[in-house]
């Protein structure tokens, strides 16, 4: 089956830095799809790609889908003690129907 | 518009018994999906059904657990004879019809003793 790689798989950043992650498939995907789980919650949908070469940003949260389909990037800028959580992305394809692959995860932690 | 639900939020089962976990989709939202997470991992994939249909159920272990979507009210996931390695977050995701895009509920937290 697809995989996804999600790196780096955890983080830990001082307050008012800038993060970056990404996810790589040796897959094409037709979306792209965001998450962050706070501890004890499900996940949260952040952000939603729908074209290669798009960039749609959240606030703080940038996040792109790559030209080639197989990868995506998120970037949070300025981060902030809230921002703490397990961020996921998701890719969808045509040939998993409305099915979604995930990645395992980036845990970031921020240094107040 | 009302979220994903689940219940309950938590769940303790001793070993041998059943759990059943509910969730009800979104509204407009016919498509449901059930996935688990282990303490510090990630989400595993269990089960997608649409209304009275398993669509795919490539996650699900083949003994002890089934899932269901009937007609009128939530999705079920069922887990009988729980043991310990059942103990886990159990998510439920729904979307609307043809899109890739999920949305999850809070979650159910199974404690097995």
């Amino acid at each position: 089956g697809q995989q996804l790689n999600q790196s780096p798989q955890s983080m830990f950043i001082q307050e008012g830095e800038d993060v970056s992650m990404n996810c790589t498939s040796s897959s094409i995907f037709n979306t792209w799809l965001w998450y962050k789980q706070e501890p004890g919650e499900g996940p949260v949908l952040l952000i939603a790609l729908y074209k290669a070469g798009e960039l749609t940003s959240n606030g703080r949260l940038t996040a792109q889908f790559g030209i080639t389909r197989k990868d995506s990037f998120l970037n949070i800028s300025a981060s902030i003690p809230s921002d703490v959580g397990i961020y996921f992305c998701a890719g969808g394809d045509n040939n998993a129907g409305n099915m979604l692959t995930f990645g395992g995860g980036t845990r970031l932690m921020v240094k107040p | 518009n009302a979220g994903v639900m689940q219940n309950p939020r938590h769940l303790v089962r001793r070993r041998g018994q059943e759990a059943r976990l509910r969730c009800s989709p979104m509204k407009g939202h016919s498509h449901v999906y059930w996935y688990r997470q282990l303490p510090e991992e990630g989400l595993k994939f269990m089960v997608y059904l649409q209304k009275e249909n398993i669509i795919d159920e490539s996650g699900m272990p083949k003994e002890r657990f089934s899932a269901e979507f009937p007609k009128e009210g939530p999705s079920i996931l069922r887990i009988q004879q729980v043991v310990r390695g059942d103990s886990a977050a159990y998510f439920c995701a729904s979307s609307p019809p043809g899109q890739y895009t999920q949305y999850f509920g809070p979650g159910t937290r199974l404690t097995v003793l």
